[in-house]
């Protein structure tokens, strides 16, 4: 069964690094989706994206977040200098068309990310 | 801004009982309410509920949405310990799905 793959697993890194995390989506998807967890909350909505370009970012998305695709498989997102609290679990989601009532997204297993 | 929000927050029973989870909400331009189970890493779809009144089943797990009052409900009947773990709902809105916080449901032998 396909499914939505994110490397590394987990990543640590020194305050104000920057990271990239990395996600495959399924080979026919169209939307993807960055959300994270930080540990012990809610799963929270960072941004969508489609067509190569943001259609939605929540007030977390900042700027130093940002998002490409810079090929034909990976999606990734970036943490231009990471802070404390930036450590969470990072998914990646991916859907094959806009969500609708038919349809859903899929999750890949997280990258869990600290930031010493 | 968009609100979901479950209870309870934490339930521990023995196996072969029967648990109800809550869910309600408040969102905009709602679409469609989603339920995930997430046990050690990503949440795993379980169920989609658009209309009110209809139940989706799936073996021993049922969930119902109530679009009037603005909640729903994920019933798991004659559990067993492999259905320990975090229960979350999530409101598809407009392009992005809110989640709350979980239900962390704990099966005792």
């Amino acid at each position: 069964e396909p499914e939505v793959t994110q490397t590394p697993s987990h990543q640590v890194t020194q305050m104000g690094q920057e990271v990239i995390l990395r996600c495959v989506p399924i080979s026919n998807h169209l939307y993807f989706y960055w959300y994270r967890q930080i540990l012990g909350q809610k799963v929270e909505f960072l941004v969508s994206f489609y067509n190569n370009e943001i259609s939605e970012k929540s007030e977390i998305f900042d700027d130093q977040f940002s998002v490409e695709r810079p090929d034909g498989s990976n999606f990734t997102l970036k943490i231009r200098s990471t802070k404390l609290e930036d450590s969470a679990m990072y998914f990646c989601a991916s859907s094959l068309t806009r969500l609708n009532t038919q349809e859903t997204q899929y999750f890949g297993p997280g990258t869990r990310l600290l930031v010493l | 801004e968009d609100k979901v929000v479950q209870s309870p927050l934490s339930l521990v029973v023995h196996e072969g009982d029967t648990v109800t989870l809550n869910c309600s909400y408040e969102v905009t331009n709602f679409r469609s309410l989603l339920w995930y189970k997430q046990e050690k890493k990503a949440p795993t779809f379980l169920f989609m509920l658009t209309s009110s009144g209809i139940e989706k089943k799936s073996g021993r797990l049922s969930s119902i949405l109530d679009k009037k009052e603005l909640f729903s409900i994920l019933n798991i009947t004659a559990t067993q310990t492999g259905d320990s773990a975090v229960y979350l709902c999530a409101v598809l809105g407009n392009e992005k799905l809110t989640f709350g916080t979980g239900t962390r449901l704990t099966i005792i032998p």
